[in-house]
């Protein structure tokens, strides 16, 4: 009974580099939706993702990023050359229905840190 | 204006002490409304889920939505140390859930 999976829990990179950070939902849940959160902002919606489709990526800055959730595997969030201000906390939810906010439950998260 | 506001505190109260935590929103076509809580370093977890308006009592929590004035409270009686943490009030038009910035709560022994 695995809950929502994040890894790695911390990440560094230096600026100009690629974070990939993944996500296995619970069983169960074809749903999946990831989140960034800074200190006092709150988490902010970026993607939301089911099995090799991207729902609404309304949230996710249209530069260097990018979401996708295989038809096997786990859901990257892929940062490319990242910048200072890429440093937060990510975090992933997953739920077996849309987006009603009742079944989501989330991974503990990946924290980045740009040096 | 934001979307979704909360009072970040900090809130400190002494144990035993009710605890009240506000939110007001501006989006008339939300329709489902929750509370996360959250501890340091982990991720949020549901604690009170309310459809429309009304209350909802579970335990020592009792949440409440008026959608008439756009405003949500979450109440916590008898309030003990393992209530502190940073409580995010959340809201959802069926499409994501949006979140507010979450208030510090810390319940003192």
């Amino acid at each position: 009974n695995a809950g929502v999976m994040q890894n790695p829990r911390h990440l560094v990179r230096r600026r100009g580099q690629e974070a990939r950070l993944r996500c296995s939902p619970m069983k169960g849940h074809s749903h999946v939706y990831w989140y960034r959160q800074l200190p006092e902002e709150g988490l902010k919606f970026m993607v939301y993702l089911q099995k090799e489709n991207i729902i609404d990526e309304s949230g996710m800055p249209k530069e260097r990023f990018s979401a996708e959730f295989p038809k096997e595997g786990p859901s990257i969030l892929r940062i490319q050359q990242v910048v200072r201000g890429d440093s937060a906390a990510y975090f992933c939810a997953s739920s077996p229905l849309t987006g009603d906010g009742s079944g989501y439950t989330f991974g503990s998260g990946t924290r980045l840190t740009v040096v | 204006q934001k979307e979704v506001e909360q009072d970040p505190g900090p809130l400190s109260v002494p144990e035993g002490a009710i605890v009240s935590l506000n939110c007001t929103y501006s989006n008339s076509a939300f329709q489902y409304f929750m509370w996360y809580r959250q501890y340091s370093r982990k991720g949020p977890e549901l604690l009170m889920y309310t459809y429309s308006s009304g209350n909802k009592e579970d335990g020592r929590f009792t949440a409440q939505v008026d959608k008439s004035s756009k405003y949500i409270s979450l109440f916590i009686r008898d309030s003990q140390p393992s209530d502190s943490a940073t409580y995010l009030c959340a809201m959802s038009d069926g499409d994501k859930v949006i979140f507010g910035p979450g208030t510090s709560l810390s319940v003192i022994p």
